[in-house]
């Protein structure tokens, strides 16, 4: 059955840093789109990603995060400078239409310290 | 506001049924969907709403009241397995993309 890949599984980095994390979506997928969840917190949307552009974010997407799709397969995540508070579970997830459900990724867990 | 409400737990018996409730308030409606989500894992897609009345899947059923705010995801022959949290998220008819989500039941099976 075909999943979405992300990469690393585990990231720990410095308060202030940056980190990209990664996914690779299913290759007939559409629409890719991120997600956190804050350790026994809701799931939460950061952002959707349509034919090459943003095509929604939430608030929580602020200027310290962008997103790329660098070639045909990958799809990234990037915090220009992470807080104590981006410490969470991230996951990207893709869908053939907007409207259907979502495969998420694994996820990659982030502790910023 | 927006706001999806479950009940935080339940506690079911290995082979009973169970039925997880789910109510929203959001702006507009657009879709309803259900997860499972084991801890420390991924959401894994269950089922998707979109008019009135009830899907069924195998073990796994799913039922929505538009007028009523209202969905339930019931679950049969339950399995030791079946422990997970289940998560509601609505889509409102202000997004095509974005997903506001419940902040899940957790369903714990007893033998």
């Amino acid at each position: 059955e075909p999943e979405v890949t992300q990469t690393p599984s585990h990231q720990v980095t410095q308060m202030g840093q940056e980190v990209i994390l990664r996914c690779v979506p299913i290759s007939n997928h559409l629409y890719f789109y991120w997600y956190r969840q804050i350790l026994g917190q809701k799931v939460e949307f950061l952002v959707s990603f349509y034919n090459n552009e943003i095509s929604e974010k939430s608030e929580i997407f602020d200027d310290q995060f962008s997103v790329e799709r660098p070639d045909g397969s990958n799809f990234t995540l990037k915090i220009r400078s992470t807080k104590l508070e981006d410490s969470a579970m991230y996951f990207c997830a893709s869908s053939v239409q907007a409207d259907w459900g979502y495969t998420f990724g694994s996820g990659t867990r982030l502790t910023v310290v | 506001g927006q706001n999806i409400d479950q009940p935080t737990e339940m506690t079911a018996t290995e082979g009973a049924i169970v039925q997880i409730n789910c109510t929203y308030q959001t702006s507009g409606f657009n879709g309803l969907f259900w997860y499972q989500q084991h801890a420390g894992e991924a959401p894994t897609f269950l089922s998707y709403n979109v008019l009135d009345g009830l899907e069924e899947k195998g073990r796994f059923s799913s039922f929505l009241s538009r007028s009523k705010g209202y969905s339930y995801l019931l679950l049969k022959e339950l399995q030791m397995k079946d422990s997970a949290s289940y998560l509601c998220a609505v889509r409102g008819s202000d997004s095509n993309y974005q997903l506001i989500w419940g902040a899940g039941t957790k369903l714990i099976i007893k033998p």
